[in-house]
């Protein structure tokens, strides 16, 4: 069975101050497809990143980076410098390779930055 | 990149009417669409996944004559939630998939008085 496990409810840090929302993920396919993305406020979906699971390069795009290591079947992610417009939702998620695509989600982490 | 609409982007209305939600693939053709439920501080809970020209397929424990859904063209698909009633109240979001990749609306606010 497919599973993403977001460990943490919530997360306050003060502004600056690096944070990193932890995601493990269960499956058995040797093909799948992890996600992450942030749902500020008015509750829309903003895609972040896509990782398949034969790429296991670390991404770093600004101040987000993301550390994939399939041998603890983690995907988590970091912000660097936190703002305050970082304040969101954020869910992990996991598509199998041979799906229709359907996505397993994680219950999402709370990230409160305060200024 | 992909867009997805939906409308109306809220609603409220009373208890026992029944209410259409619409989502829309914009730029691309979605042979596939997902329908989710948000309830307030949890996960999206997917409700059905919505082919082109068939029958939705429920999640278990979605009434399927209760939220119905209809997805007659490549970039429209409709969730009817019908007699409605407070405790459907909720935040439904669409979703279209392309390319391996799932491209979301910006939500529904519902509100059953």
């Amino acid at each position: 069975a497919q599973k993403v496990t977001q460990a943490q409810t919530e997360i306050s840090v003060v502004e600056k101050e690096d944070v990193t929302l932890d995601c493990v993920y269960e499956t058995r396919d040797t093909t799948y497809y992890l996600f992450w993305y942030k749902q500020p406020p008015s509750g829309e979906l903003v895609f972040l990143i896509r990782r398949n699971s034969f790429d296991e390069q670390n991404e770093i795009s600004g101040r987000y980076s993301w550390n994939f290591q399939k041998s603890t079947s983690s995907f988590n992610f970091t912000i660097t410098a936190s703002q305050v417009v970082d304040s969101a939702v954020y869910f992990c998620a996991l598509i199998r390779g041979d799906s229709n695509y359907q996505l397993i989600w994680g219950a999402g982490t709370k990230l409160i930055i305060k200024p | 990149g992909a867009v997805v609409s939906q409308h109306p982007s809220w609603v409220i209305c009373k208890s026992g009417t029944s209410v259409k939600i619409e989502c829309r693939s914009l730029d691309f053709q979605a042979t596939t669409m997902f329908w989710y439920r948000q309830f307030p501080k949890q996960s999206l809970m997917l409700m059905a996944t919505s082919n082109e020209g068939s029958k939705a397929t429920y999640e278990q424990g979605v009434e399927k004559d209760k939220f119905l859904i209809n997805h007659a063209s490549l970039t429209l698909s409709t969730l009817t939630v019908t007699s409605a009633h407070p405790e459907d109240s909720s935040f439904y979001i669409c979703s279209a998939s392309q390319g391996g990749e799932q491209f979301f609306g910006p939500g529904t606010r519902l509100t059953v008085l």
